[in-house]
């Protein structure tokens, strides 16, 4: 059975740092990974998608990669700002089957 | 496009009484799924549907959860009899996948978030 690990499970840096995001998965068969934000008691809005054929995704402040032979990921998110904070999910399928979700790292942005 | 429309946003029920949670996916998309999260177990898939058909339903915790989807616009996910435990926040989401999964990634409705008394 697929699961997915995410670390940290929290995270508090102060504003304009670099940081990274991991996460990694059982079966490294990952068909396509896509990392959401959630803000609390709101719903998942998506921030990158990175499909079969792709390795890495852009937008903006931030980076998403997928090493397939590893099944890890990684969000990479440039010059934190206060906004950033929220917490990140990262869920992934296999061919034919449903996005499977890690329990997300909660970052804490300072100003 | 208004996005996954979920309703009700908040319910609040007895132990024992039926619950229906509405979904309405974005317009175009083939596939459909119910999430239940909590804050011990995170986001687990309940139950997907590809063209209206369920597909994998194996996460459906018992036989007081069902799923329909009658048609391209509308699922429901009741609960009969509710009991305590199944309080939660349920998440629609939404997608247009082809094949063995290629797609344009998954939408999530706003959440129901449901307590049983």
């Amino acid at each position: 059975k697929q699961e997915v690990t995410q670390i940290p499970a929290a995270l508090s840096v102060p504003e304009g740092e670099n940081l990274v995001l991991n996460c990694s998965f059982t079966d490294s068969a990952i068909y396509n990974l896509q990392w959401f934000r959630q803000d609390p008691g709101k719903g998942l809005t998506s921030l990158l998608l990175i499909q079969s054929s792709q390795r890495e995704q852009t937008s903006g402040r931030l980076n998403a990669s997928l090493d397939k032979s590893s099944g890890r990921s990684t969000l990479y998110i440039a010059a934190s700002q206060p906004g950033d904070s929220a917490t990140y999910l990262c869920a992934g399928n296999q061919a034919g089957t449903a996005l499977i979700f890690g329990k997300g790292t909660t970052l804490s942005v300072s100003s | 496009d208004a996005g996954v429309i979920q309703s009700p946003r908040h319910e609040v029920t007895e132990m024992g009484q039926e619950v229906t949670l509405r979904c309405k996916p974005i317009s175009g998309h083939n596939s459909l799924f119910w999430y239940r999260q909590t804050m011990m177990r995170g986001l687990e898939l309940l139950i997907y549907f590809n063209n209206n058909v369920p597909i994998d339903d194996s996460g459906m915790p018992e036989d007081r959860f069902s799923a329909k989807m009658p048609n391209a616009s509308f699922s429901t996910l009741k609960i009969q009899p509710s009991e305590p435990r199944d309080s939660a926040v349920y998440f629609c989401a939404s997608s247009f996948i082809v094949g063995t999964g290629r797609g344009n990634g998954y939408t999530f409705g706003s959440g129901t978030r449901l307590t049983v008394v």
